[in-house]
């Protein structure tokens, strides 16, 4: 099946520094979106990109649909404590309606 | 905001028993997804459906079943429970002619098959 690769697998971060991950793949996706899980709950919505070349911010987080459709980035920037989490990116393939593909995620950590 | 609300929240079972998830969209949200998180993995997509039709179908075993109901609300059948089956089980809606495809999640239903 379709996979989405996702990096880094976990960082180790001061409170206040800048993060990045990113997820590519071999196929081209419509829509790339950001989803933060604590641990027993749901992803929560960070981000949605929808167009190739996009770059959205959601107050510390910025991130950007890939132009060549088939990437896409998160920066989180001057981390807190309150950042950690496992951060997923996900992908659509086709229309709306469809599955939604996910990468493995990126657990982050935030000492203080 | 209004969310994705979903019951049970937990639900302990044995095996082959029988369990029914329910899933209520965000109000005005037509689309409803199903999703299966395994620990330690990241979610994986069973089965949606868009104005009470299905429109895409994952991995969804041969056991599970699910419709929309005319109020748009879903629910996910699954028979002859394994202990495989054990997993977060999230429900997401969206708004496609509206919002494009933007699927928010609701906090899931914890299975438990002993």
């Amino acid at each position: 099946g379709q996979q989405l690769n996702q990096s880094p697998q976990s960082m180790f971060i001061q409170e206040g520094e800048d993060v990045s991950m990113n997820c590519t793949s071999s196929s081209i996706f419509n829509t790339w979106l950001w989803y933060k899980q604590e641990p027993g709950e749901g992803p929560v919505l960070l981000i949605a990109l929808y167009k190739a070349g996009e770059l959205t911010s959601n107050g510390r987080l910025t991130a950007q649909f890939g132009i060549t459709r088939k990437d896409s980035f998160l920066n989180i920037s001057a981390s807190i404590p309150s950042d950690v989490g496992i951060y997923f990116c996900a992908g659509q393939l086709r229309q709306a309606g469809t599955a939604l593909i996910f990468g493995k995620g990126t657990t982050l950590s935030v000492s203080s | 905001a209004a969310g994705v609300i979903q019951s049970p929240r937990h639900l302990i079972k044995e095996k082959r028993e029988t369990a029914t998830l329910k899933c209520y969209p965000i109000p005005r949200h037509d689309t409803v997804y199903w999703y299966q998180q395994g620990p330690g993995q990241d979610p994986q997509f069973l089965i949606s459906f868009y104005e009470k039709m299905q429109s895409d179908k994952g991995s969804i075993p041969d056991r599970f079943s699910a419709q929309q109901f005319s109020d748009y609300h879903s629910e996910l059948n699954m028979s002859s429970l394994e202990l495989g089956d054990s997993a977060l089980y999230f429900c997401a809606s969206s708004q496609p002619r509206v919002q494009q495809d933007t699927q928010y999640f609701g906090p899931g239903t914890r299975l438990t098959v002993l």
